[in-house]
C-alpha cells in the first residue's frame, strides 16, 4: 500500500504522559501536514513541513507539542504533559510539488484518548 | 471564526435521487476548494475539487458548483448510493499563501437510505 499510513492508530495514556505518533508519507511527496479534529469538528491545522523544514506552526499547537521531519521523510508529532484536552484523532497528510500539491492525501489518523 | 461553513450538520436521501451538500466561506482569500469524504474510523479521502477560475467540475457521479460572488460552493451526487453515506468536508486554501494548509468546515453527515 502506498498510501499515507500512521502509527500507532490509537493510544490510551494517562495525563501528564508524553505521547508520540509516527507518519510516512507518500514516498515522493515533499509537503507534509498535522491536523486535529475533535468530535464534532473538521479537521485544523497544526503544522506543515516542506521537505525537512517546518514552514509554520498553528497556534493551537501549544508548547508541549513538537513535530519534526528528520530527512524529510517520516515525521513525528509528540505532546508532553497530556492533558485531556489534547484527546482528538490526530491526522497526517502529505502532497506533491507542482499542479498536483493542491489535494492532500491523509492517513488513517491516531486517535488519542487521555485519561 | 469559522471561515468555512456547513450549516447542514445532515443530509437524509433515498437511494438514486440526488445529495446536495452545501458549503459558504468568508475569506476572499481562498481560490481552490476541495471535498473529503470520511468514513468512521478513517482518514478523509479526497473526492474532487475546484479551482476559483471554474464554475464547475464534474467526475462522474460527483460534481462540484461554485458561486464566488455569493462565495458558496457545493457537493452534487447523482445519483445516490447506499456506500455514499459518510461524513462530507468542505476545505478551502488559498493557493496564493505559503503553508499550503486547508480550512475545513464542520461537515456533513450525508444518509442515503435504500
Amino acid at each position: 500500500d502506498t498510501g499515507v499510513s500512521q502509527n500507532p492508530r490509537h493510544k490510551i495514556t494517562k495525563r501528564g504522559q508524553n505521547v508520540t505518533f509516527r507518519c510516512d508519507p507518500i514516498s515522493e511527496h515533499n509537503r507534509l501536514y498535522w491536523y486535529r479534529q475533535t468530535l464534532g469538528q473538521g479537521p485544523e491545522f497544526l503544522t506543515y513541513f516542506q521537505n525537512e523544514a517546518q514552514l509554520e506552526k498553528s497556534r493551537l499547537l501549544s508548547d508541549r507539542f513538537s513535530a519534526e521531519r528528520p530527512k524529510g521523510s517520516f515525521s513525528t508529532l509528540e505532546i508532553q504533559r497530556t492533558e485531556q484536552g489534547d484527546s482528538a484523532m490526530y491526522l497526517c497528510a502529505s502532497s506533491s510539488r507542482g499542479q498536483a500539491s493542491q489535494e492532500q492525501f491523509f492517513g488513517p489518523g491516531t486517535r488519542l484518548t487521555v485519561l | 471564526d469559522q471561515q468555512v461553513k456547513q450549516n447542514s450538520p445532515s443530509l437524509s436521501v433515498q437511494e438514486g435521487r440526488i445529495s446536495i451538500l452545501n458549503c459558504d466561506y468568508t475569506n476572499s482569500m481562498f481560490d481552490y476548494f476541495l471535498w473529503y469524504k470520511k468514513y468512521p474510523a478513517e482518514g478523509p479521502t479526497f473526492l474532487i475539487s475546484i479551482s476559483s477560475i471554474k464554475d464547475k467540475n464534474e467526475d462522474g457521479r460527483f460534481t462540484v458548483f461554485l458561486n464566488k460572488s455569493a462565495k458558496h460552493l457545493s457537493l452534487h451526487i447523482v445519483p445516490s448510493q447506499p456506500g455514499d453515506s459518510a461524513v462530507y468536508f468542505c476545505a478551502a486554501r488559498n493557493s496564493g499563501g505559503s503553508n499550503y494548509k486547508l480550512t475545513f468546515g464542520k461537515g456533513t453527515l450525508l444518509t442515503v437510505n435504500p
